[in-house]
């Protein structure tokens, strides 16, 4: 089945230590986009990529980069994690950018800072 | 830019009954509005979705409906079962915003066999 697939489902870093979370997908989809989600709350989206284009989000913070190398695959990295960057990242894809083409999310990485 | 609401934040029905979400927009550009269901450990889902050109949408158990002039749109589940059991969220977006989606702040809803 295509999907959207989140490696490692969990990950634990230390405070300050580097981190990346991988993403790759099936559905051959243009757009790809990479959420926060905290504890009770909305996802929030940090940045996203059409095709090669990256588009950032004005309050994401410098500590999230993201890379994508190829259709398939999308990376974020997280140069100096605090304590307040624990929380769950997603990652979606849609095939078009506008006029609202779904969102297929993947299972996510829980991130834990200690 | 735009807003979304969403009622209840939590909402516990009996297995059988049914079980409503409503949100409200602010933005009457917005002319898409999905609903996502996120099981306990999972990604968010989409279940049913619709677009403004339309009143109201079908999907088995599941139906969305959309007030334009109001600017509201809800969720009904009938004969809700206990793996309907989830946090559910509404958003909204439009053309110009380049599928940016917006949303609501989330009902976690209960099933009670």
């Amino acid at each position: 089945d295509a999907m959207v697939i989140q490696n490692p489902r969990y990950q634990v870093t230390q405070f300050g230590k580097p981190v990346t979370l991988s993403c790759s997908q099936t559905l051959n989809h243009n757009v790809m986009y990479w959420y926060q989600q905290k504890s009770s709350q909305a996802p929030k989206l940090l940045f996203h990529y059409y095709d090669k284009d990256f588009n950032n989000e004005a309050d994401t913070p410098d500590n999230f980069q993201s890379r994508r190398p190829n259709t398939s695959f999308c990376f974020l990295d997280i140069r100096s994690p605090g304590l307040g960057d624990a929380a769950m990242y997603l990652c979606a894809t849609s095939r078009l950018q506008g006029g609202g083409s779904p969102l297929h999310f993947g299972n996510g990485t829980r991130l834990t800072v200690t | 830019g735009e807003n979304v609401e969403q009622h209840p934040s939590t909402l516990s029905v009996q297995e059988g009954d049914s079980a409503v979400i409503k949100c409200t927009y602010s933005d009457s550009a917005s002319n898409y509005f999905p609903w996502y269901k996120q099981e306990l450990g999972k990604g968010p889902q989409l279940i049913i979705d619709i677009r403004s050109n339309v009143g109201e949408k079908k999907d088995q158990r599941i139906a969305v409906t959309l007030n334009k002039t109001a600017k509201h749109f809800s969720l009904h589940i009938t004969e809700t079962q206990p793996e309907d059991s989830a946090v559910y969220f509404c958003a909204a977006t439009h053309q110009a915003a380049g599928n940016k989606l917006t949303f609501g702040g989330g009902t976690r809803v209960l099933v009670k066999p």
